[in-house]
């Protein structure tokens, strides 16, 4: 398994819409997990950290499944303004590093 | 709120030359760290570094590549004989502390080489 795989996407939404992005990491041991969000030709933004079962922050939720090493992140009544893609982030096995997918894209209309 | 700044924002050097790409890391935080993206490509770890060393370095990090922190602010990835495939935007985040913990990302540099 690579160590860390993303829906690619790209997920088109209206206005509104609720979407889901799915990502399962190969690291076992990991402790926690990052989903950053990424503006074309921008630096990654941390959008959620997720400690233990899930973390919610507004209109985002991750959710965390240690057992089939699976991270959910949900968005809820999608903005224009959510248009960008979104990074799932793992630490390396050393611990210092961030392992990052390719990202899922969202574009969302109106 | 206190960011990481980078400089310059872009850079276009020739293929061979050496180049040097600054960051000015969050002032309390204590590990640096560079990654790099390839355009269209995912973001890669290079190298973090911590009380004036290296603390983990990918592969890509090889003998072309080191870093300093030649004072108390700076903190700089040098590329000696720079090669086409390096061409890519270069991020420098820093953190607080190590391990699995946040890291905050500069605008990035964004390098072309000819």
């Amino acid at each position: 398994r690579k160590e860390v795989e993303q829906d690619p996407g790209p997920f088109n939404v209206p206005e509104g819409a609720t979407v889901a992005f799915n990502c399962t990491y190969s690291n076992s041991a990991s402790q926690s997990f990052f989903w950053y969000r990424q503006d074309c030709r921008k630096e990654p933004k941390l959008l959620m950290s997720v400690y233990s079962s899930g973390n919610e922050d507004g209109r985002f939720t991750a959710q965390l499944n240690r057992a089939s090493q699976y991270i959910s992140l949900l968005i809820r009544d999608s903005k224009l303004s959510d248009s960008a893609t979104y990074l799932c982030v793992v630490p390396s096995e050393a611990g210092t590093a961030l392992i990052f997918g390719k990202g899922t894209t969202l574009s969302v209309s109106s | 709120e206190p960011e990481v700044t980078q400089t310059p924002s872009h850079q276009v050097t020739q293929m061979g030359q050496e180049v040097i790409l600054r960051c000015v890391p969050i002032s309390n935080h204590l590990y640096f760290y560079w990654y790099r993206q390839i355009l269209g490509q995912k973001v890669e770890f290079l190298v973090s570094f911590y009380n004036n060393e290296i603390s983990e370095k990918s592969e890509i990090f090889d003998d072309q590549f080191s870093v300093e922190r030649p004072d108390g602010s700076n903190f700089t990835l040098k590329i000696r004989s720079t090669k086409l495939e390096d061409s890519a935007m270069y991020f420098c985040a820093s953190s607080l502390l190590l391990g699995q913990e946040t890291q905050y990302f500069g605008p990035g540099t964004r390098l072309l080489v000819l």
